[in-house]
């Protein structure tokens, strides 16, 4: 089982509409998690950091946390062409510097 | 220069050559780190720093290495480049170890 586990896709969902996306990870011990978007050719950047159980919105992107199930989600509302992108999940394992990565998730925003 | 830089942008290189890969940030943060992205493995951790002058073996350090002398700097070396280390090489910082990482823009690396 890989540590951190994301539905490779391609998601596909129309503009306007709602993409979720999913990740579970396997350390209880994990405490801080994180959701990056990386466009194709491009480095990974920062979308939603969240740490505790519970949602966490900015702006159209939520975030939303189950440690008891060990799993992490994003939503993104009003889904955009410009929203096409992989997703990666992070997972920091006992807040140090063991950060693992999911593999992504690829996004397709159909116009 | 604002945020994290690395050079070069992409590198072609035979086995057996070292190679450095450089990486530089301005923001003054502490921790800085280098992963691999391969396809369908996604991003690796091969080493990282919590502060200048110490460092640390990642998931994956077998066969690089790194120093960190001062806060800006985090330099990567490959002793004797192998075809399996052909991949994308991301620098990364953040102000502490439990929070955000910031990315490069990366390294493209192929090793023949």
């Amino acid at each position: 089982q890989k540590e951190v586990e994301q539905n490779s896709g391609p998601l596909s969902v129309p503009e306007g509409a709602i993409a979720s996306l999913n990740c579970t990870y396997s350390d209880r011990g994990s405490q801080s998690f994180f959701w990056y978007r990386q466009y194709s050719g491009k480095s990974p950047e920062l979308i939603m950091s969240i740490y505790s159980n519970g949602d966490k919105e900015d702006g159209r992107f939520t975030a939303q946390l189950n440690k008891a199930s060990q799993y992490v989600s994003l939503l993104i509302r009003d889904s955009q062409p410009s929203d096409s992108a992989t997703y990666l999940c992070a997972v920091n394992r006992n807040n140090n510097n063991d950060m693992r990565f999911g593999a992504g998730t690829r996004l397709t925003v159909k116009p | 220069i604002a945020g994290i830089t690395q050079a070069p942008t992409s590198q072609i290189l035979a086995a057996g050559r070292r190679m450095t890969l450089r990486c530089t940030q301005d923001m003054r943060h502490n921790a800085m780190y280098w992963y691999r992205q391969d396809l369908g493995l996604g991003l690796r951790l091969i080493h990282y720093s919590n502060t200048a002058g110490t460092t640390g073996k990642g998931e994956v350090p077998d066969g690089y290495s790194v120093s960190r002398a001062n806060t800006d700097d985090f330099p990567l070396t490959l002793a004797s480049a192998v075809p399996s280390q052909t991949s994308v090489y991301f620098c990364a910082s953040s102000d502490s170890a439990e929070n955000e990482q910031f990315f490069g823009p990366g390294t493209r690396l192929t090793v023949l």
